[in-house]
This record gives C-alpha cells, structure tokens and sequence, in this order.
C-alpha cells in the first residue's frame, strides 16, 4: 500500500525556518515525480514545488520568491521542504504527493496519484 | 501563466445531476489536460478525473469530464447525486514552463 507521511509542522514566528519532511512507503520511491501542495485554513489548493524522481529537475512555484527548497533523498525514501524567511500568509497545510506514472506507456501524466494526509504549519508571533 | 476559475459553491438535491465549471483564462483549454480533485472535509485530495475525461479505476462512472473549446472550459458532471459527494472539488492543469496550475474550488452542497 503507498503511504506518504509528512512531518516537520507546526508553530513558528515570522521570518523563522522550517524543513518539511515526507517519507514514502509501498512503492519505488525513485522511480516517481514527487511534489508539496499547500492549503491555507478555508481555501483552496496550491502546488509549491515538484522535483523529478531522480533529482535532476526541480521547479518552485513563483509566488514563493525563492523561499523554497525542494528536495528528496531516495536511499532514505523521503522528500523534503525547506521553507524560510516564513510570512503568515505560508500559514497551510502541507501535503506531499505523487506524481502518476503510466507504466504501460512509459510516461508521466499531470495528475497526483496519493497524497499524504498533510503537515500544519503555522506561522504566527 | 494562466488561471483557472471555477464557480464558489453549487447546491443540488439527491439523485440530480450536476455540472461544474473550470474556465481558463488564457491560452486553449484543449492545450494541457484538465484534471479533477474531490477533497472531502477533513481528508486529503483524491483524483476523480484526469486528462480531461478519464475516470482512474474505483471511481464511479457517475463522474464525467469534458471540455468545451467554445468556453475555453472544462466541466466535471456527476449523475446520481449523492449525500457522499459532497466535498470541494478542484481542477488542475498545467502550462508549457511544467507549473502546476489549481482552480479555486467549488464547493459542491448535496441537499
């Protein structure tokens, strides 16, 4: 069964640093695209960041202005999020998720397969 | 960049059908596959529909996708309603520079 768990959440002050960590079980994490979406408290879903199944592409949403870092280790099956410089405004919850893979034809499709059941992280003074 | 603009809330009663709407801003709706997401409360996303009208397997197929060039939109219907479904639902694209692209959500009321 693929399993994401994320975690690293909680309360931090404005301007503070937090790594968001996900780790991945039931599936060849190597083998996937992986990415963080976030959902501020009442609103909708918003991508942050996604990085290639081996690590040699990665790209951040623009409104995040370079805040983010998106990483992953795949000998320890996990994914991470550095996140600095935080406003109240990244105040969400954090969820990982894969990146669906289409075995038969060999290629990526654009949609998220699993989701982790997110991280909170608040930033507030 | 473009943006995808989907209704606040829609309401409709058991066993009806509804629609709901994602309008792209710019650039061709048929240009990068829409994807729908149903988010129940408390629980994360779940694919429903992908690539505009595929339904992944253990999804009923009282769910439906499309997309109209002449709106430069794409639809996700749902037949049969019921109490279960209701939950957001969110569609997503992506552009030619591999961002992710979310609409707003609409909240879908079963009553």
């Amino acid at each position: 069964e693929v399993q994401l768990v994320e975690s690293g959440g909680g309360l931090v002050k404005p301007g503070g640093s937090l790594r968001l960590s996900c780790a991945a079980s039931g599936f060849t994490f190597s083998d996937f695209d992986m990415s963080w979406v976030r959902q501020a408290p009442g609103k909708g879903l918003e991508w942050v960041s996604s990085i290639r199944s081996r690590g040699g592409y990665i790209n951040h949403s623009d409104s995040l202005k370079g805040r983010f870092t998106i990483s992953r280790d795949n000998s320890k099956n996990s994914l991470y999020l550095q996140m600095n410089s935080l406003t109240v405004e990244d105040t969400a919850v954090y969820y990982c998720a894969r990146r669906y893979y289409d075995w038969l034809f060999q290629r990526n499709h654009w949609y998220f397969d699993h989701w982790g059941r997110g991280s909170l992280v608040t930033v507030s003074s | 960049n473009f943006m995808l603009t989907q209704p606040h809330s829609v309401s409709e009663s058991p066993g009806k059908t509804v629609t709901l709407s994602c309008t792209r801003s710019s650039g061709s709706i048929a240009s990068n596959y829409v994807q729908w997401y149903q988010q129940r409360p408390g629980s994360s996303p779940i694919i429903v529909i992908y690539d505009d009208n595929q339904r992944p397997s253990g999804i009923p197929d009282r769910f439906s996708g499309s997309i109209d060039s002449s709106s430069n939109s794409a639809s996700l219907t749902i037949s049969g309603l019921k109490t279960e479904d209701e939950a957001d639902y969110y569609c997503q694209s992506y552009d030619s520079t591999n961002y992710w692209v979310f609409g707003g959500g609409t909240k879908l009321t079963v009553l």
